[in-house]
């Protein structure tokens, strides 16, 4: 089955290194993408790793893949400000028609 | 180039009532997605057009929800009688067949 799980909440200091974790159930999956939701915004493609990579690395984003135990991690170097949001992680299937499959989002709260 | 848009990005209803979102996608885009999220809990997945045509609605809670793409262009998806837990963000995206970029939603409360 289809399932992608993220833990609800994160805090850190401005500054700090943030790593939001992702779990997901389907071991097919082709993509694995985070997206970004500042206030009152849509959701916005951060960065997405294809499922034969185990990291990539994308300015002050590095995404790690753990294929075999299903795990994917976003880190946030410098953690500033601006990057208090809620980041959701998402998984595209094969024959799924690049629909998403969505956890239920990590709140960053980031404090000086 | 506009980007996707919702209307409205707010609306209350009471319960029984009926409501239709809209979503205009990015010129050009012929796929379109719907997405809803309850609760602070996950995006659900509720439909996919290619164009004027539903690829997958597998997602559709019931049949209390219409979503349609006349002319493959905007879509609307409506709520008819819309019920309390119908409440949350509903969000559309297009995508030429790779990024799928995402509006702003529409935040619908049933009481």
């Amino acid at each position: 089955g289809e399932d992608v799980e993220q833990s609800l909440f994160l805090s850190v200091r401005e500054g700090d290194s943030s790593v939001i974790n992702c779990t997901y159930t389907d071991s097919s999956s082709t993509y694995l993408y985070w997206y970004k939701q500042e206030p009152g915004a849509g959701l916005q493609l951060l960065t997405y790793i294809f499922s034969n990579m185990d990291m990539k690395q994308d300015q002050r984003l590095t995404v790690l893949l753990n294929k075999k135990d299903k795990h994917l991690s976003l880190r946030i170097a410098d953690t500033q400000t601006g990057d208090s949001a809620i980041y959701f992680c998402a998984e595209t299937v094969p024959g799924g028609y690049n629909k998403l499959i969505f956890g239920a989002g990590t709140r960053l709260a980031v404090h000086p | 180039e506009a980007g996707v848009t919702q209307f409205p990005s707010h609306s209350v209803i009471e319960k029984g009532q009926t409501v239709t979102l809209r979503c205009d996608p990015i010129s050009g885009h012929d796929n379109l997605y719907w997405y809803r999220r309850v609760m602070g809990k996950e995006i659900k997945f509720l439909l996919h057009f290619v164009k004027e045509s539903k690829q997958d609605e597998s997602g559709m809670p019931n049949n209390r929800f219409l979503a349609e793409r006349t002319g493959g262009t905007y879509s609307t998806l409506k709520v008819q009688p819309a019920e309390l837990e119908d409440s949350g963000v509903y969000f559309c995206a297009s995508s030429r067949g790779g990024e799928a970029f995402f509006g702003q939603g529409t935040r619908l409360t049933v009481v």
